[in-house]
């Protein structure tokens, strides 16, 4: 079965402290796997994606197949990375809808 | 340009009542899903759409939910006789295609509340 399991619901630091959200999936294929945040009153927008290895708002996220997991990372968290974060893996085929976890609620404090 | 817009943002509705959900995807945007959230969950997907045709509806949980995007655009969820457990956000999302490339841009979804 696909499914996407993020093991913590929150997730509480200090500004500059290094932060990771744990994503762990289970699919049989090759996944393609996302990080979605929601700011509070704001909608749900995509941060990353494992395709375009890149960094946003520094950020990154690395699939390791082996482990089967998509981790989301930030040496030297900020404030304003308080947030939901959903970690989330497309279905293949051509439809394309996505598989979300729970969610993990990260608290930045000063 | 405007981003998926949905309506009403909430919803208070008698347990039997019928409710009609709206959302207007981005302009062009030729794929349409629905998603359900349910509080402290992530979303689950319901329905997809490609231009007109409905190409899945397996997350639809019962006969109850009832989709339909006649022109290809603006799309509504429909839902009969409201049960409790119907309470959730009920987020649209689209995107220009499906496929690896195309990312899904969410609306601010509609709070349904059944009483």
């Amino acid at each position: 079965a696909q499914r996407v399991t993020q093991p913590e619901k929150l997730l509480s630091v200090f500004k500059g402290a290094p932060v990771e959200l744990k994503c762990n999936y289970s699919y049989s294929g090759s996944p393609e796997l996302f990080w979605y945040v929601q700011y509070s009153r704001q909608r749900l927008q995509l941060l990353l994606r494992h395709i375009s290895r890149e960094s946003i708002k520094g950020f990154t996220a690395d699939l390791n197949k082996g482990e089967t997991s998509f981790h989301l990372k930030k040496p030297f968290a900020q404030e304003e990375d308080s947030a939901m974060y959903y970690c989330a893996l497309k279905r293949g085929g051509s439809q394309g809808n996505l598989i979300f976890g729970k969610g993990t609620k990260l608290s930045v404090k000063p | 340009g405007a981003g998926v817009s949905q309506s009403p943002r909430y919803k208070v509705a008698k347990r039997g009542q019928d409710v009609a959900l709206r959302c207007d995807p981005i302009s062009g945007h030729v794929s349409l899903f629905w998603y359900q959230q349910a509080l402290g969950q992530g979303p689950e997907f319901l329905t997809y759409f490609q231009n007109e045709a409905q190409l899945d509806k397996s997350g639809l949980p019962s006969d109850r939910f009832f989709a339909e995007r006649p022109e290809g655009s603006v799309s509504t969820l429909k839902i009969q006789r409201t049960q409790q457990e119907d309470s959730a956000v009920y987020l649209c999302a689209s995107s220009l295609r499906t496929g690896r490339a195309y990312e899904q841009y969410f609306g601010p979804g509609t709070r349904l509340t059944v009483t």
